[in-house]
């Protein structure tokens, strides 16, 4: 079965620090993997996706995220946050051709001004 | 329209109660599902509709009743809901069940029971 991990339950950075959080999944096959963010009292909002190909992924509002296959691991990244980034960060997985969507616990960020 | 439309946004409703979410979109998307999220918890998957079918229900308790009249709609009929069952259901769609395209995730309706 699948299943994914976030080790960062609440992370608190100030802005214009540099972000990384963790995300490693458990499923030995083909694996589709998502980003998804959570605006406080809002829907969530695909950041990226990964299915194939370059494993460095760009998504919206200047993330990125990397595909270590070795490490199972699917870790978010921004250079430099902003208060506006204040949010939940959920990871997800979906292996191929499996139509359920595991997320993980999520991460709850906080920007400090 | 890229967007998955939930109706109503809030709902409070006593336990003798029976009232339906309601959840639509028009991107063509064959495969709509529904989430349950409680509070600083991940969502947790209920039910999948794959070209108007269910396909998956996740071990529901039968007073959470899906229905998909057509390819653009999605219901919850709540019918002698728990105070537990109080939380935030998100309704989602994407291309078909194959789910390499993404999945597209409605704004949700808080739902408190009484």
């Amino acid at each position: 079965a699948q299943s994914v991990s976030q080790h960062n339950h609440h992370v608190i950075l100030s802005e214009a620090a540099s972000l990384e959080l963790g995300c490693n999944y458990s499923y030995g096959g083909t694996v589709n993997l998502f980003w998804y963010v959570q605006y406080p009292g809002q829907h969530l909002q695909l950041l990226l996706k990964y299915f194939s190909g370059d494993p460095l992924v760009k998504g919206i509002k200047g993330f990125e995220a990397e595909f270590i296959k070795s490490k199972f691991s699917f870790n978010l990244r921004k250079p430099s946050v902003q208060w506006s980034d204040t949010a939940e960060y959920f990871c997800a997985v979906n292996s191929g051709g499996n139509e359920k969507l595991t997320f993980g616990t999520g991460t709850r960020l906080t920007i400090i001004p | 329209d890229t967007e998955v439309t939930q109706t109503p946004k809030h709902l409070v409703m006593g336990m003798t109660n029976k009232k339906s979410l309601k959840c639509e979109q028009h991107m063509g998307h064959r495969a709509m599902y529904w989430y349950k999220q409680k509070a600083k918890k991940p969502p947790e998957l209920m039910f999948v509709y794959s070209y108007e079918k269910l396909s998956i229900n996740e071990s529901v308790p039968s007073r959470f009743s899906p229905e998909c009249p057509n390819s653009s709609l999605l219901n919850l009929h709540l019918h002698a809901l728990q105070p537990e069952d109080s939380a935030l259901y998100l309704c989602a769609s994407s291309q078909d069940s194959d789910s390499n395209y993404g999945y597209t995730f409605g704004s949700g309706t808080r739902l408190t029971v009484v």
